[in-house]
């Protein structure tokens, strides 16, 4: 199955600092989601972004498909950012049922 | 307008009982599924529900079964749990498995712990 690893494992940051969370894949893949999970466990959904580029507020996410890798952005960090972020890949044919991986996520802690 | 629900937020039971966790989702999707994370935040996929039929089961122990009574529900029943049961349990759902591309929304979450 494809492997997904993302980097780095931990990141403290200081309130106002910019941040970039890297997932690599093992394979194509024809579906990528961030999510992030906030301290009380809620998984939020961030963006759906396969390819190409997207902005929402201060993050934005960019996956360049044929070098198999994402980035997540956080610009100006806040406290509420903190949780931590998982990539979800999968890859899989039409009409086959769909399977997202998950990888290993990125604890970010927020401080004043 | 909660989109995927579940139902108990928190689960405390002994080993060797019996529980069910319930889900709910209002969004209109065929598609529906159940996921474990550990406790290393580890997230895995255990079972995948298209229109109340099984599509996916990840070799999870045959003491959880799913049931779908129909597509809006799926819910998770465990026998004879296990101290390694313990995780916080997560439901999904996404609108058309004929689609290549799909956006997965999930539910607030389930902790089981297993004493």
């Amino acid at each position: 199955g494809i492997q997904v690893e993302q980097s780095p494992p931990d990141l403290i940051l200081q309130e106002g600092a910019n941040s970039t969370l890297r997932c690599n894949f093992s394979d194509s893949v024809n579906n990528l989601q961030w999510f992030h999970q906030n301290p009380w466990g809620q998984l939020i959904n961030l963006f759906y972004i396969p390819s190409g580029t997207k902005q929402n507020g201060r993050l934005s996410a960019t996956t360049v498909a044929t070098e198999r890798y994402s980035l997540l952005y956080i610009s100006s960090s806040q406290t509420t950012d903190s949780g931590v972020y998982f990539c979800a890949v999968e890859r899989r044919s039409t009409g086959t049922a769909s399977k997202l991986t998950f990888g290993t996520g990125t604890r970010l802690q927020v401080t004043l | 307008d909660t989109a995927v629900s579940q139902t108990p937020k928190y689960l405390v039971t002994q080993m060797g009982n019996d529980k069910s966790i319930k889900c709910e989702q209002n969004l209109g999707h065929d598609t529906m599924y159940w996921y474990k994370q550990d406790s290393k935040k580890f997230l895995k996929i255990m079972f995948s529900y298209n229109n109340k039929e099984l599509i996916i089961n990840e070799t999870v122990p045959n003491r959880f079964s799913p049931k779908s009574p129909d597509k809006a529900h799926l819910n998770l029943h465990i026998n004879s749990l296990e101290l390694g049961d313990s995780a916080v349990y997560f439901c999904a759902s996404s609108q058309d498995p004929t689609r290549t591309q799909e956006t997965q929304y999930f539910g607030p979450g389930t902790r089981l712990l297993v004493l």
